[in-house]
């Protein structure tokens, strides 16, 4: 079955710091994967999409990792700002649809 | 200023009533989604078009029916058949059939509330 899980559901982190949002899946075949921003009572922005032969791909403080062997991807957010509070959705895309995450919802606090 | 809109932002129904979400892009594409978003919950998809006339059943789409009579618009009616519609409703776009190498845009959404 296809399916796409992301951890932590949620995660509360102070301003300035670092994070790492992960994103397991098991779609197949595998196209590509997206990773987008939703802010609250906003539809989701795309951060990165990944291919299958990408491993690393930055978006300013935003930067993904994918590991195609074990299925695994990563978005990692530098010096986190008030502004990066939202949820982070990941998105596979298979040959003809689209497995999407619960997503994870960050807290950026002061 | 290309994009998507969506119409209303918010919108409150009584039970046993219809309401018809809008949808309208200006981006040229060929396919739109209707999605619903609940919270803790992934989107899932209602319905999509890949061209204008016809439109698929996405996983959900019992209690919902839709049109694609223009390709700039794709409006959305909740009927009364469906029993749980208070959600958050997406509606996005793609150049062609989302898949390899197609982003999806999305609208900024609206929430229908139930009475």
């Amino acid at each position: 079955k296809n399916q796409v899980e992301q951890s932590p559901q949620s995660l509360i982190i102070l301003e300035g710091k670092n994070c790492t949002l992960q994103c397991n899946y098991t779609v197949s075949p595998f196209s590509n994967l997206r990773w987008y921003k939703q802010d609250t009572g906003r539809g989701p922005v795309s951060l990165t999409i990944m291919t299958f032969s990408e491993n690393t791909k930055s978006n300013g403080r935003y930067t993904a990792t994918l590991d195609a062997d074990t299925k695994q991807s990563s978005l990692h957010i530098t010096a986190s700002q008030l502004s990066d509070s939202a949820s982070y959705i990941c998105v596979v895309s298979g040959t003809a649809a689209l497995i999407f995450g619960k997503g994870t919802t960050l807290s950026v606090s002061s | 200023d290309g994009g998507i809109t969506q119409s209303p932002k918010y919108l409150f129904r009584k039970e046993g009533q219809n309401v018809t979400l809008s949808c309208e892009q200006n981006l040229n594409h060929d396919a739109m989604y209707w999605y619903r978003q609940d919270p803790g919950q992934g989107l899932r998809l209602i319905y999509y078009s890949q061209i204008v006339n016809d439109f698929q059943k996405g996983d959900i789409a019992e209690g919902y029916s839709v049109s694609r009579e223009k390709k700039e618009s794709f409006p959305l009616t909740v009927t009364s058949a469906q029993k749980n519609p208070t959600a958050f409703y997406l509606c996005a776009s793609s150049t062609r059939l989302a898949g390899a190498d197609n982003e999806q845009f999305f609208g900024p959404g609206t929430r229908l509330t139930v009475l």
